[in-house]
């Protein structure tokens, strides 16, 4: 079993919809949570960080963390096509030192 | 990209070549990370660094070590270069351990 597992897609949407990602992980004593988005050939950068249960809102994304379900996903309202990308969730390790990231979940927004 | 930089950005070496890729960050912070991406594996971590000379492994530190003797330098090298580590190979730091990460432009190394 992978410590964290995404739905790998393609997931597309309409301009103007909500994206909804999911993700779940393995570790129980996981206690930091994330969200980055990556560009086709670009680096990860970072969206959304959560450490506790319940949501957390930032513009038109927000992350939920279920930790009893050891469940997080990631919402984004009123999609654009600058939101097409790949989104990765990580997910540090019970002793805090490593992060492990899901393979990732395509997502194209269409015009 | 935070003040993080990778070098060199692009690679091609051949087999039982050693390597060298270079991290650099203006950001002074103490976490430093090397990782590795993969088409169907996603972001894996080779090695990681909590301080100047304190580093430790990652799930897929095997042929690769590290080294960090200053601050704002982390060092990943390939002893001998093999196919499998064809990989685009990319630098993160963080300032807090189980902190958030921002991460370099990465580098993409070509092993033939």
């Amino acid at each position: 079993q992978k410590e964290v597992e995404q739905n790998s897609g393609p997931l597309s949407v309409p301009e103007g919809a909500i994206a909804s990602l999911n993700c779940t992980y393995s570790d129980r004593g996981s206690q930091s949570f994330f969200w980055y988005r990556q560009y086709s050939g670009k680096s990860p950068e970072l969206i959304m960080s959560i450490y506790s249960n319940g949501d957390k809102e930032d513009g038109r994304f927000t992350a939920q963390l279920n930790k009893a379900s050891q469940y997080v996903s990631l919402l984004i309202r009123d999609s654009q096509p600058s939101d097409s990308a790949t989104y990765l969730c990580a997910v540090n390790s019970n002793t805090g030192n490593q992060f492990y990231f899901g393979t990732g979940t395509s997502l194209t927004v269409i015009p | 990209d935070a003040g993080i930089t990778q070098s060199p950005r692009h690679k091609v070496t051949e087999t039982g070549t050693p390597v060298t890729l270079r991290c650099h960050q203006t950001e002074n912070h103490r976490y430093m990370y090397w990782y590795r991406q993969d088409p169907g594996h996603g972001l894996r971590l080779i090695h990681y660094s909590y301080g100047v000379k304190d580093t430790d492994k990652g799930e897929v530190s095997d042929g690769y070590s590290v080294s960090r003797s200053k601050t704002e330098d982390f060092l990943l090298t390939l002893e001998s270069a093999t196919s499998s580590q064809t990989s685009v190979y990319f630098c993160a730091i963080s300032g807090d351990r189980e902190g958030e990460q921002y991460f370099g432009p990465g580098t993409r190394l070509t092993v033939t």
